[in-house]
């Protein structure tokens, strides 16, 4: 079935540097993706979302992209901090549905 | 700002026992969402709710039911639990109409069955 996977299992940065995180979706009906934070213990935390027909969204310190022509998501996140230490998430939803369908998460891992 | 809440946040059973688990959704939001995530693993939906009518249902085994009540809080029950149900149950709600519609999660309750 459709699946959200992502390239890196744990991605270690130093604090200040940008970092990237990758995913790749497989289902073309997807309209919808969202990037989630998860720290520990926690529930996924809403960080950026971007609709199918933008190529880019910027929040704050986080940029996502979106391209629809290879089914690729990335999030990047400007002078990461420690506090940026957690598994991220993408997770891409069908107009229809609403289902979040999530991938397997990145750690980000960020040294002083 | 009013976030999900869910209880309890930690819930020891026994095989064969059930379980309840509770949520209730940020005021204003008419759709809830219920979602397992085993341990290392991404979170796998399980079933949804809109105006307390099932709308949408994923990978949730014959053993589970939920409902979601007129104040729109939902509860999920969980019956002959098995120690592969042992996860964090994550509920999350939404408001129809929003500008993307993105769903927000509750902290979760820690289900261990031994």
């Amino acid at each position: 079935g459709e699946s959200v996977g992502l390239h890196l299992p744990t991605l270690s940065v130093q604090e200040g540097d940008n970092s990237i995180i990758n995913c790749a979706y497989s289902n073309s009906a997807s309209d919808y993706f969202i990037w989630y934070k998860q720290e520990s213990g926690k529930g996924p935390q809403f960080i950026i979302d971007i609709r199918s027909n933008m190529d880019k969204r910027q929040g704050q310190r986080v940029t996502v992209l979106l391209n629809k022509t290879v089914k690729h998501l990335s999030l990047q996140i400007a002078a990461t901090q420690p506090g940026d230490s957690a598994v991220y998430f993408c997770a891409e939803r069908e107009d229809s549905s609403y289902k979040l369908i999530f991938g397997s998460g990145t750690r980000l891992l960020v040294r002083p | 700002a009013a976030g999900v809440i869910q209880s309890p946040r930690h819930l020891i059973k026994e095989k064969r026992e059930t379980a309840t688990l509770k949520c209730y959704p940020i005021p204003r939001h008419d759709t809830v969402y219920w979602y397992q995530q085993g341990p290392g693993q991404d979170p796998q939906f399980l079933i949804s709710f809109y105006e307390k009518m099932q709308s949408d249902k994923g990978s949730i085994p014959d053993r589970f039911s939920a409902q979601q009540f007129s104040d729109y809080h939902s509860e999920l029950n969980m019956s002959s639990l098995e120690l592969g149900d042992s996860a964090l149950y994550f509920c999350a709600s939404r408001q129809t109409g929003g500008e993307f519609g993105e769903q927000y999660f509750g902290p979760g309750t820690r289900l261990t069955v031994t």
